[in-house]
C-alpha cells in the first residue's frame, strides 16, 4: 500500500513564523503534490512536482514556495505566516507521467493554526 | 479552475437506502475520478471511470459517466454508517477538486 505521511497533524504558528511542513512518500513516485483545504472553496493546488528540484505552481502559489531535494520528500514553506493561511494542508503523490490523469494518494492532513 | 462540480452540496440519508451523488465537469477528459474524505482526514480513491466506459462497479459502488451530458453519478447502493464522508469527483491533468456532497448515514 501507498503511504503518504505529513510531519504534523496539527500546527500552531504566530505571525511572520517560517513554517515547514513536510510530507513524504514510500512508493517511489514521481509526482507530488500541496493542497490547502478550505470550507466554501474545496481544495485548491498550492504547488505540485513532478520530479526532484523540479516544482510548478498550482492555482495559489503566493505566500508560500516548495522544495523537492529527493524523490520521496516534498516540503512546503511558508516563508513569513500569516493568518489568512490558517487551514488544512494537504499533500498527495502520484505514479508519474506529466499531466497523466492518475490516481493520486493523500497524506492524513496537517491542520495549521496562525495566530 | 476546478474541474469537477458536485450535486448535492449536502444529503441526508438513512442505514440501508441508496445514495445518489452527481458530477460535472467541464473540458474533455480520458477519466474521471471519486474520491471520499472522512472528517478532517486526507482523500482516499474509490473507483475511477475511462471515459470509453459508462458504468463501473466496485462492491457497494456504481458510477456511471455520460460524456455527451459531461456528467457521472456515483451511487452508494445499501448505505451504512461508515459511509459518512464527503464525497469529490475529479478530472483534469492536474486534478482539481470542488467542494464535494457531504454525505451523513444516520443509523
Amino acid at each position: 500500500d501507498v503511504k503518504v505521511t505529513q510531519s504534523s497533524r496539527y500546527l500552531v504558528k504566530r505571525t511572520g513564523e517560517k513554517v515547514f511542513l513536510e510530507c513524504v512518500q514510500d512508493m517511489d513516485h514521481e509526482n507530488m503534490f500541496w493542497y490547502r483545504q478550505d470550507p466554501g472553496l474545496g481544495l485548491r493546488l498550492i504547488y505540485f512536482s513532478y520530479d526532484v528540484k523540479m516544482k510548478e505552481k498550482g492555482d495559489i502559489p503566493e505566500g508560500y514556495s516548495v522544495s523537492r531535494e529527493k524523490k520521496e520528500r516534498f516540503s512546503l514553506i511558508l516563508e513569513s505566516a500569516s493568518t489568512n493561511q490558517t487551514s488544512m494542508y494537504l499533500c498527495a503523490s502520484s505514479l508519474g507521467g506529466v499531466g497523466r490523469q492518475e490516481t493520486q494518494y493523500f497524506g492524513p492532513g496537517t491542520r495549521l493554526l496562525v495566530l | 479552475s476546478q474541474q469537477g462540480e458536485e450535486d448535492p452540496q449536502a444529503l441526508s440519508i438513512q442505514e440501508g437506502e441508496n445514495a445518489t451523488m452527481n458530477c460535472s465537469y467541464k473540458t474533455s477528459i480520458n477519466n474521471l475520478q471519486w474520491y471520499r474524505q472522512n472528517s478532517g482526514r486526507g482523500l482516499v480513491h474509490l473507483i475511477l471511470i475511462r471515459s470509453n466506459e459508462r458504468e463501473k462497479h466496485s462492491g457497494r459502488l456504481r458510477v456511471t459517466l455520460d460524456t455527451s451530458k459531461k456528467s457521472s453519478s456515483l451511487l452508494i447502493t445499501a448505505s451504512r454508517a461508515a459511509d459518512t464522508a464527503s464525497y469529490f469527483c475529479t478530472s483534469g491533468s492536474r486534478l482539481t477538486f470542488g467542494e464535494g456532497t457531504q454525505l451523513t448515514v444516520n443509523p
